[in-house]
């Protein structure tokens, strides 16, 4: 998808064992996010950034963490993955900037990330 | 957040106009209603985004009311690679710290 990427797209992982997300984009966006997928729920807000060293949290942030050390890179760790982390996570971006342009904010989504914890 | 409610799911036959129909009775001022489509493995796209009446590009239009408290995506002649998931979200102006609610969807299935 146009400038962003996420990695690993699989991973099976262990209760207990700490996982990292990776998503990267090219557009120079302000804007991350960090979402998760399942059924019955629709997508989650877990965290977003707004800028380097800026993040803040979303609907359902507990048990994960993430840091924005570049404008290109936003992390998402889960310390100690739980079976309930099972889930498939989405990265977006937006070039959102506040006045400056109209509408509501538009996300672009990455490919997803499908993560198992056993 | 304003809770939107659209059908679980439609079929229609290729070359036909489709219509999916949101409900968004909360619907506030600086509210825009935005329609994603989601294929299978993929994340959600960005389809179209109005505010009131009719906005039309090269995917699709969208028909919004006077009163702003529904919608109609409509997607002209489709075809099989249009099967997907629809949403319908209703996003406040002037945020960027987004919560989307993309619920469940209309599952659009269509069929040779």
């Amino acid at each position: 998808d146009a400038g962003i990427t996420q990695s690993p797209r699989h991973k099976v992982t262990e209760t207990g064992t700490p996982v990292t997300l990776r998503c990267h984009q090219t557009e120079n966006h302000r804007y991350m996010y960090w979402y998760r997928q399942d059924p019955g729920h629709g997508l989650r807000l877990i965290h977003y950034s707004y800028g380097v060293k800026d993040t803040d949290k979303g609907e359902v942030s507990d048990g994960y963490s993430v840091s924005r050390s570049k404008t290109e890179d936003f992390l998402l760790t889960l310390e100690s993955a739980t079976s309930s982390q099972t889930s498939v996570y989405f990265c977006a971006i937006s070039d959102f900037e506040r006045g400056r342009s109209s509408g509501a904010n538009v996300l672009t989504f990455g490919a997803g990330s499908r993560l198992t914890v056993l | 957040l304003a809770k939107t409610t659209q059908p679980i799911s439609m079929d229609s036959y290729e070359g036909q106009e489709v219509n999916i129909t949101c409900s968004h009775n909360n619907i506030a001022t600086n509210d825009y209603i935005t329609w994603y489509q989601q294929f299978p493995s993929q994340g959600p796209r960005f389809i179209i985004q109005g505010y009131k009446t009719k906005v039309t590009n090269e995917v699709a239009s969208l028909f919004i009311p006077a009163d702003r408290k529904s919608s109609t995506l409509s997607l002209p002649r489709v075809s099989l690679s249009d099967t997907a998931v629809y949403y319908c979200l209703v996003v406040a102006d002037q945020t960027g710290a987004n919560n989307l609610f993309f619920g469940t969807g209309t599952r659009l299935t269509v069929i040779p």
